[in-house]
């Protein structure tokens, strides 16, 4: 079945300490997405990428990283910069690069950090 | 910028109701809306897709509205059941990612 799929589902994480969510799909889909959700909150846009090595900064990009070497991987970094980085993140996936395609959702990754 | 608002932040209703969730957005100039379902804890699960030519799409007990000139969406479910407590979100494609309300919780007892 294609979809989306996303690890680690919990990830905890030290202060100071880099951590890297995994988002990997088998949809051929050409773009892909990163949104933080916060309690009570809609998504926010992190990180978008619309074709292989190429990526934008969305709304929220400060203290996070990404890179897009493989159509089908698109891994997230949160570096010690992002102060308050403990939320649920979920990866994203589109067959065109902007939102009138449409798109598709992994199952979330909940990073805390203690 | 646009801004997407759902209203009620919550929803309470007993089994066997027709219940409309509302969605509004402030800039017509969209390419789609998009409701989604989200269960506690998991991933988002897309429900119906609205291009911005269209004026409603359903599927099963579900039914979405578009009226862009006035930048309002509904969401209806008819019947409802135990099954469809859970979150549910908006989001419109306007440019390269979705913008999304916060969402409406629903919470249907038996």
């Amino acid at each position: 079945d294609g979809g989306i799929t996303q690890s680690p589902k919990y990830l905890f994480r030290k202060e100071g300490q880099n951590v890297t969510l995994s988002c990997e799909q088998n949809l051929n889909h050409d773009a892909m997405y990163w949104y933080r959700q916060d309690p009570g909150q809609g998504l926010r846009l992190i990180y978008y990428s619309q074709i292989v090595n190429d990526f934008q900064k969305g709304d929220i990009a400060e203290g996070y990283s990404v890179s897009r070497e493989k159509k089908e991987s698109f891994p997230l970094t949160v570096t010690s910069a992002q102060k308050n980085p403990t939320a649920f993140y979920l990866c994203a996936s589109s067959i065109g690069g902007t939102s009138y395609n449409e798109q598709v959702f992994g199952p979330g990754t909940r990073l805390t950090v203690l | 910028k646009q801004e997407v608002t759902q209203i009620p932040a919550a929803l309470s209703v007993p089994e066997g109701e027709n219940l409309v969730l509302n969605c509004s957005f402030t800039d017509s100039a969209i390419y789609n809306l998009q409701w989604f379902r989200q269960d506690p804890g998991k991933g988002l699960t897309s429900l119906l897709l609205i291009q911005s030519s269209q004026r409603e799409q359903t599927s099963g007990r579900l039914n979405a509205s578009l009226d862009k000139s006035s930048g309002r969406s509904t969401l209806y479910i008819a019947a409802s059941q135990p099954g469809d407590s859970a979150t549910y979100l908006c989001a419109v494609g306007a440019g390269t990612a979705l913008i999304f309300g916060k969402g409406t919780t629903l919470s249907v007892s038996s």
